[in-house]
C-alpha cells in the first residue's frame, strides 16, 4: 500500500523558519506536492517537486530526495497568515491514485 | 478564489437519503477530482474525470458514483447515506490528467443526522 508520515504538530514564531517533514511509501512514484489548508478553508496549492533538490517560491522552498523517500517544505520570514494544517501528497499506484498525508498543524506565535 | 465552484455548500439530510454534489472546474480545466475530507480519516482521494471519462478511483464507496457532463462540469451522488459519510467533500480541477497542482473548491459540507 501506500503511506504518508507528517508531524501533527509544528508551534514557531513569528519571522522564525520552520521545516515540516514528510516521508512516503509509495509505488509507482510520480512526485510530491504540498498543499495548505486554512481552518474551515480549502486546500490549496504550494509546491510540487517531482525531482531531486530544493524548489523554492518565495518564502516557502520544497526538497525532495527520491532515494530517501523524504521531502520537507520549509516556511521562512513566518507570519501569523501561515497558520494552518500542511499536507504532503503523492501520485501513486502509478498514476491511480492520490494519496494525502494526515496534515500538520503549524501554530505561528506572536 | 480558485475559480472552481461546488454547490451546496452545506447540506443536512437523513440515513438512508441520496443527495447530489455538484462542481464546476476551472475555466479551460479537463480533470475533476472528488475528495472526502473528515476529522478521523483526513482528506481522502474518491475518484478523478478527465474530458468526461473515469481516469483514476481511490476509495470511493459503492454507494457513491460520480460523472462529468460534456461541459464539464461534476456531480458527484451519495447514496443509502450513512452516520460515517458526514464530511466535507471538495472538488478539485487541474489542466491535465496527471498534474500535480490541483486547484480546490470551497467544499460541500454534508451532516447526515
Amino acid at each position: 500500500g501506500q503511506s504518508l508520515e507528517q508531524p501533527s504538530e509544528v508551534t514557531a514564531v513569528e519571522g522564525a523558519i520552520v521545516q515540516i517533514n514528510c516521508t512516503y511509501q509509495t509505488s509507482g512514484f510520480y512526485g510530491l506536492s504540498w498543499y495548505q489548508q486554512h481552518d474551515g478553508g480549502a486546500p490549496t496549492f504550494l509546491s510540487y517537486n517531482a525531482l531531486d533538490g530544493l524548489e523554492e517560491t518565495g518564502r516557502f522552498s520544497s526538497f525532495l530526495s527520491r532515494s530517501d523517500s523524504y521531502g520537507y517544505l520549509l516556511l521562512q520570514e513566518l507570519q501569523m497568515k501561515d497558520s494552518a494544517s500542511y499536507f504532503c501528497a503523492v501520485r501513486d499506484n502509478y498514476g491511480q491514485n492520490f494519496v494525502f498525508g494526515p496534515g500538520t498543524r503549524l501554530s505561528v506565535l506572536p | 478564489d480558485s475559480g472552481v465552484t461546488q454547490t451546496p455548500k452545506h447540506l443536512i439530510t437523513a440515513t438512508g437519503q441520496r443527495v447530489t454534489l455538484r462542481c464546476s472546474p476551472r475555466s479551460g480545466d479537463l480533470s475533476v477530482y472528488w475528495y472526502q475530507q473528515s476529522l478521523d480519516q483526513g482528506l481522502q482521494f474518491l475518484i478523478q474525470y478527465y474530458n468526461g471519462e473515469e481516469r483514476a478511483k481511490g476509495n470511493i464507496l459503492e454507494r457513491f458514483s460520480a460523472q462529468q457532463f460534456p461541459d464539464l462540469h461534476s456531480e458527484l451522488n451519495l447514496s443509502s447515506l450513512e452516520l460515517g459519510d458526514s464530511a466535507l467533500y471538495f472538488c478539485a480541477s487541474s489542466a491535465s490528467s496527471g498534474a500535480d497542482t490541483q486547484y480546490f473548491g470551497p467544499g460541500t459540507r454534508l451532516t447526515v443526522l
